[in-house]
């Protein structure tokens, strides 16, 4: 079956230390989404990508980075420059931009990330 | 400026009652809107969306959606809830003209369903 599948399930991180977040899909879909759930805030956009070697900041990028070499992968950086990381972070995809626009996001099932 | 509101934090049903899920929305033109529901340490899951047409929206497990574009609403409703149904439940709202990475949503809404 087709789908997002999120790697690590749960992650911690130590103080200066940068994590991964894995992400791939098996979809074909062109576009990409990472977010950031916080209790009772709902999901923040944190970066996007709309097709490969190409992706644009979301709503609270500060602290993370990406990048999108492959179609089926996104990880996302969590740097030593984010120092509120506590999180559960989820990634979906959509079949992109201009094709189909009003198709809904499929999710993976998130990573919960901790400092220890 | 996009925004959805669910007012309600938190909503408690009995079992076999129905059940109504609130979300309101500002956007400018035609709004796109969704709804997904989360289990604990899942991911959201779709459950519909409204486009364009019926103002009355099926979609999967028995929920229905209404929009109503004067009240600005698209609040989620189950005719006869279900113990299973209790989980976070979010709303979602996209302007047609907007891309696809401009979708905003509510703050969640946590549905209890007592046996």
């Amino acid at each position: 079956d087709g789908g997002i599948t999120q790697s690590p399930k749960y992650l911690f991180r130590k103080e200066g230390q940068n994590v991964t977040l894995s992400c791939e899909q098996n979809l074909n879909h062109d576009a990409m989404y990472w977010y950031r759930q916080d209790p009772g805030q709902g999901l923040r956009l944190i970066y996007y990508s709309q097709i490969v070697n190409d992706f644009q900041k979301g709503d609270i990028a500060e602290g993370y980075s990406v990048s999108r070499e492959k179609k089926e992968s996104f990880p996302l950086t969590v740097t030593s420059a984010q120092k509120n990381p506590t999180a559960f972070y989820l990634c979906a995809s959509n079949p992109g931009q201009g094709i189909v626009r009003d198709q809904p996001q499929h999710f993976g099932d998130g990573t919960r990330l901790s400092i220890l | 400026a996009q925004s959805v509101a669910q007012p309600e934090d938190q909503v408690n049903v009995a079992e076999g009652n129905p059940l109504t899920v609130k979300c309101t929305y500002s956007v400018s033109g035609n709004p796109y809107l969704f709804w997904y529901v989360q289990y604990p340490n899942r991911g959201l899951q779709f459950l519909l969306k409204y486009i364009t047409g019926d103002n009355l929206v099926k979609g999967s497990y028995g929920f229905e959606a209404e929009f109503n574009k004067s009240q600005t609403s698209f609040h989620l409703k189950k005719p006869s809830a279900l113990v299973s149904d209790s989980a976070l439940y979010f709303c979602a709202v996209r302007a047609s003209y907007s891309s696809a990475s401009k979708i905003i949503f509510g703050s969640g809404t946590r549905l209890s369903i007592r046996p």
